[in-house]
């Protein structure tokens, strides 16, 4: 079967620290992989997806990047963060060619102090 | 442009009792799916129902209903014998169906419902 994992749950960074947020999905192969941030009391916000490995569009001109170093794998980063990056971050898959299929990982809470 | 529309940010029900969150959407697509999410407290997000755009009949699962108005771009759910779980922030999305092409989840900005014992 197949599962997304994301880490970490919960993190506090200072305003300019790095950051790196991690998504691996097992059990299936050449997923598109999507990362969307959900700020308080609002909807969730398109932000990267990913169609295959170094492929990666951007949905919203910000402070973050992503990556996707390996087919299952994807990375969203930022080289200094800014308090408005504060938020709660979801990865999400979806299967090749299935498009009523999207499943969510747990998500990471993001403060920015 | 795609858009997604939850005009009641937030609503309660008495435990046991039925309610409809309602949902609107604007698109020039022909076929695309629709869905209901509930985020818990837990912040998981959990697929409630799903409708695909080509059928008439409205989806149902267990308690979850919806009813799907194709041409008013409609799509509300209800909820029938309302427990004290489905306590949550309820998303309605849309995604057009393009096949192996890579399709956007769509989200409305969520009704938090909330059940009373």
């Amino acid at each position: 079967s197949q599962t997304i994992h994301q880490w970490p749950a919960t993190l506090v960074q200072p305003v300019g620290s790095p950051l790196s947020l991690e998504c691996t999905v097992e059990g299936t192969s050449n997923p598109n992989l999507y990362w969307y941030r959900q700020a308080a009391g609002r909807g969730l916000q398109l932000l990267f997806y990913s169609i295959g490995i170094g492929q990666i569009s951007s949905e919203v001109p910000q402070n973050l990047s992503a990556s996707r170093p390996q087919d299952r794998q994807f990375i969203l980063s930022s080289k200094k963060l800014l308090l408005s990056d504060s938020g709660f971050y979801l990865c999400a898959w979806r299967p090749r060619g299935a498009s009523e299929k999207l499943f969510f990982g747990s998500g990471t809470q993001l403060s920015v102090l | 442009a795609q858009t997604v529309t939850q005009s009641q940010p937030e609503m309660s029900v008495q435990e046991a009792e039925t309610v409809t969150l309602s949902c609107t959407y604007d698109t020039s697509e022909n076929n695309y799916y629709l869905f209901w999410y509930k985020q818990p407290p837990s912040r998981q997000m959990i697929l409630v129902i799903r409708q695909e755009a080509y059928k008439q009949q409205n989806a149902t699962e267990n308690r979850f209903s919806v009813n799907f108005q194709k041409a008013a771009k409609s799509f509300s759910l209800k909820i029938s014998d309302s427990q004290l779980g489905d306590t949550a922030m309820y998303f309605c999305a849309f995604i057009p169906d393009r096949g192996s092409t890579l399709g956007r989840l769509y989200f409305g900005r969520g009704t938090q419902l909330t059940v009373w014992p």
